[in-house]
């Protein structure tokens, strides 16, 4: 699997977009992008995957460049309760177990 | 509601002993994996199962064992031969095993202490 890099910390004013970028310049051309969550003493939630085109759902929008080299995350109106570790994460579609690094902890500040 | 169990939250345990985390999910996924997450760090693969009655070790298998027994059910045993058993313990399941794009869905853990 492709190695990500992430900064070890960013932060947030409540209400402001928050932008967590993900570098994975090895990345292969069928890995996936994936981006989870984890609130502090519970289980990663899965936020959201995508390929090579823009994804965006309920929860954020994931924006990839076009060579696939890295990645932001977009949570267009951050809040308090989005304080957390977010994980990027490459995958390929196949034989490749998800391997989660050390993440970037976002605190949104009141 | 559909999601993952595991039980229970916290557990302690005298050193030496062995001991089994229960994971349970009614979602119907095919695959399940046990992950260890020590303080500050990332999570670490211990063993996966894609379908029931077969299992494979992941990146920190010595120590653990896994049964796969029914398609809900994955339970974890810490015996004494896991040097460092203190950890939080993560379970998920995802609809296909990792031959298919298909999310994890992760349990809100069990947190281990051996004294």
């Amino acid at each position: 699997d492709a190695k990500t890099t992430q900064p070890p910390s960013m932060d947030c004013a409540e209400g402001r977009a928050a932008n967590l970028p993900c570098n994975h310049s090895t990345i292969s051309g069928n890995e996936y992008v994936y981006w989870y969550r984890q609130i502090h003493s519970q289980g990663p939630q899965y936020i959201i995957h995508g390929l090579k085109n823009n994804e965006t759902n309920e929860m954020a929008s994931l924006i990839i460049t076009e060579d696939r080299k890295s990645s932001t995350l977009i949570l267009p109106h951050a809040t308090l309760r989005d304080t957390a570790v977010y994980y990027c994460i490459v995958r390929v579609t196949s034989g490749s177990r998800l391997t989660f690094g050390e993440g970037t902890q976002l605190t949104v500040n009141p | 509601d559909g999601g993952i169990t595991q039980s229970p939250k916290y557990l302690f345990r005298k050193e030496g002993q062995n001991v089994t985390l229960s994971c349970e999910q009614n979602l119907n996924h095919d695959a399940m994996y046990w992950y260890r997450q020590d303080p500050g760090q990332g999570l670490r693969l211990i063993y996966y199962s894609q379908i029931v009655n077969d299992f494979q070790k992941g990146d920190i298998a010595e120590g653990y064992s896994v049964s796969r027994e029914k398609k809900e059910s994955f339970p974890l045993t810490v015996t004494s031969a896991q040097k460092n058993p203190t950890a939080f313990y993560l379970c998920a399941s995802s609809i296909q095993g990792f031959s298919y794009n298909s999310p994890l869905h992760f349990g809100n853990g069990t947190r281990l202490t051996v004294t």
